[in-house]
């Protein structure tokens, strides 16, 4: 079975501090598809990325950037220069290949991200 | 730019009524979903569909039920509202991709409290 582990129930910096956010995930697929959401608090989840399994090239998108490593089953998100903007709840999340994405996402439980004035 | 639209922002139900959460989109996709969000457990897929008429049990289905109709159009239906069914409810749909499991697309969630 499929599972995504954020450690990490809720973190607090303050404004302008680096901070990564941790994701877990455990599969008995070879392909599979991992996802990173945005909650602001106005409640609608917005869409970060997307990253095959065959893919473990780190990307960088402005002050976000994502590391994924096989090895250790890890799928981290960390942001630059934090703003206030930037909190939020983050959600990890996980599809499996065979289910074609059909069934859905199996997400974790989330990191509230705090980001202090 | 997709659009996921549920009818409602907050409802307020009481135990044992029937309840309905509408969601639309507007994309033309083939799979919809509903989740339910509670702290600390996240996100919590009840049902999904991948067609018309077709609907498929997800990871707590029950007291839930679903209809799909319309292609963009699927609602949940809670034939029996209870005080544990107190949550954020969340629609979804995603495209049937060729290449690759595509993102969901979220609406902006249904608060509903069942008092």
């Amino acid at each position: 079975a499929q599972k995504v582990t954020q450690a990490q129930t809720e973190i607090s910096v303050v404004e302008k501090e680096d901070v990564t956010l941790d994701c877990v995930y455990e599969t008995r697929d070879t392909t599979y598809y991992l996802f990173w959401y945005k909650q602001p608090p106005s409640g609608e989840l917005v869409f970060l990325i997307r990253r095959n399994s065959f893919d473990e090239q780190n990307e960088i998108s402005g002050r976000y950037s994502w590391n994924f490593q096989k090895s250790t089953s890890s799928f981290n998100f960390t942001i630059t220069a934090s703003q206030v903007v930037d909190s939020a709840v983050y959600f990890c999340a996980l599809s499996e290949a065979a289910g074609g994405g059909a069934d859905g996402l199996t997400f974790g439980k989330g990191t509230h991200l705090i980001i202090q004035p | 730019d997709v659009k996921v639209t549920q009818s409602s922002r907050y409802l307020v139900k009481r135990t044992g009524e029937k309840v309905f959460l509408e969601c639309v989109q507007d994309m033309d996709h083939e799979n919809m979903f509903w989740y339910r969000q509670d702290p600390g457990l996240g996100l919590r897929l009840i049902y999904f569909s991948y067609d018309v008429k077709m609907k498929e049990k997800g990871d707590i289905p029950e007291g839930y039920s679903v209809s799909r109709e319309k292609k963009e159009r699927f609602s949940l239906i809670l034939e029996s509202a209870s005080t544990n069914q107190t949550s954020m409810y969340l629609c979804a749909s995603s495209i049937t991709p060729g290449l690759g499991n595509s993102p969901l697309h979220f609406g902006n969630g249904t608060r509903l409290t069942v008092t």
